[in-house]
């Protein structure tokens, strides 16, 4: 089973700041890396799938990149509404498995 | 716009099966494009990836479920069901349905919490 490992685990961030989440592999997985948010009480919304191909309707503040091993969401210019938990997920190896998550909250 | 919406019992006692489904709403479950998922997620902890079902029957479950699990899909109803059997505390979280397309998943269903207690 590939484990996914974020971090940081928390982030507390003024509004207009960047944001960086890691996400890195046991193993290689290529680019089968995807992003979720999770807000508050809501379930888990897909916001850059493949690595770096950013879902339709998502903010262009979102963005991801890596290959391998070793993947980044940035939030450019945090907006308040980005409080959420984010996690990566991977699909290259069965088991499908996320990271353990990132909290970002604004403060 | 697709929708899922999970449905079953709140409350599961220990030994139990936890029974959930979960109806589509927008699009045909029999489409040959998507697979339809299980993910979990206990209370204040990360997300679990249960198991996949095709709507031909074919599914994948978690090996560290899969002697629990049962999947399947009824097109007449544009559903597909979940049943884990056996359950214990360590079962109770939210369940979560939804589509698998290119291999990432969605959208999600609302979830629905399932509790194991006596």
């Amino acid at each position: 089973e590939i484990v996914l490992t974020q971090s940081p685990d928390f982030q507390s961030v003024t509004p207009k700041e960047e944001v960086t989440i890691t996400c890195r592999a046991s193993q290689s997985i290529g680019v089968s890396l995807h992003w979720y948010q999770q807000k508050p009480n809501q379930s888990p919304k897909l916001l850059i799938k493949f690595a770096s191909q950013s879902f339709s309707g998502v903010p262009s503040r979102f963005s991801g990149s890596g290959s391998g091993t070793d993947f980044t969401l940035t939030i450019n210019s945090l907006e308040a509404e980005d409080a959420a938990t984010y996690y990566c997920h991977q699909s290259s190896s069965l088991p499908w498995t996320f990271g353990q998550g990132t909290k970002v909250e604004i403060k | 716009q697709l929708q899922l919406q999970e449905s079953g019992p709140g409350l599961v006692k220990p030994s139990e099966t936890l029974s959930l489904t979960c109806t589509v709403s927008g699009d045909s479950i029999s489409s040959d494009t998507y697979y339809w998922g299980w993910i979990r997620q206990p209370p204040g902890k990360g997300l679990e990836w249960i198991g996949s079902v095709y709507y031909s029957g074919s599914t994948y479950y978690n090996p560290s479920l899969k002697s629990r699990i049962t999947t399947s899909v009824d097109t007449s109803k544009n559903q597909f069901s979940l049943k884990l059997n056996s359950v214990t505390a360590a079962d109770t979280a939210v369940y979560y349905c939804a589509r698998v397309i290119g291999a990432t998943v969605t959208p999600w269903g609302q979830g629905t919490l399932v509790t194991v207690s006596s």
